[in-house]
């Protein structure tokens, strides 16, 4: 099957930094997704992005799918994006990656 | 739109006896959705597919007795865990793919925290 891999496995920035989180596949897919994972559990939908880039305020992915991976960009990290990043991909089913753990501190 | 309803929150019941989780499109139909179990600190691993009218799709190494799953209606999944033991302790998810928002990708529900005791 298909195998994901995300780094870094942890990151800890300071409030304002900024950071990119990446996403490496091994298949051709015609799903992507990021995901953040809050407290509670809950999968935030952060992205679907199959291919190309993509803005949300502060954040921000590109997907190179010639090349299998993609990446999230955070900018001047706040507090309340820690939590834990997933990428999922896939074609009919999604694949999570093992994540990445943001911590920002103050 | 696309959205995803999951029940209960978090459950816990008595080993050796049965939970159901509820997994509910609110706003769209959805002929397939999907089950996931993720362990504290840990990836969400895809436990089963779920077809409206017909039987589940059972990743490898996931009991389809343990974890019956029905999909009765366009809008509705269960997943029964049955004979419950502590080691199914484990946070369920469920997702679908609103077809009709093709551009947003699979949508979650908000999760069900299992402990068994």
């Amino acid at each position: 099957g298909i195998q994901v891999e995300q780094s870094p496995p942890d990151l800890i920035l300071q409030e304002g930094a900024n950071s990119t989180l990446r996403c490496n596949f091994s298949d051709s897919v015609n799903n992507l997704q990021w995901f953040h994972q809050n407290p509670w559990g809950q999968l935030i939908n952060l992205f679907y992005i199959p291919s190309g880039t993509k803005q949300n305020g502060r954040l921000s992915a590109t997907t190179v799918a010639t090349e299998r991976y993609s990446l999230l960009y955070i900018s001047s990290s706040q507090t309340t994006d820690s939590g834990v990043y997933f990428c999922a991909v896939g074609s009919e089913k999604l694949v999570f990656g093992k994540g990445t753990k943001l911590t920002v501190n103050p | 739109g696309a959205v995803v309803s999951q029940h209960p929150s978090w459950v816990i019941c008595k080993s050796g006896t049965s939970v159901k989780i509820e997994c509910r499109s609110l706003d769209f139909q959805a002929t397939t959705m999907f089950w996931y179990r993720q362990f504290p600190k840990q990836s969400l691993m895809l436990m089963a597919t779920s077809n409206e009218g017909s039987k589940a799709t059972y990743e490898q190494g996931v009991e389809k007795d343990k974890f019956l799953i029905n999909h009765a209606s366009l809008t509705l999944s269960t997943l029964t865990v049955t004979s419950a033991h502590p080691e199914d302790s484990s946070f369920y998810i469920c997702s679908a793919r609103a077809w009709v928002t093709a551009n947003y990708g699979y949508t979650f529900g908000s999760g069900t925290r299992l402990t068994v005791v």
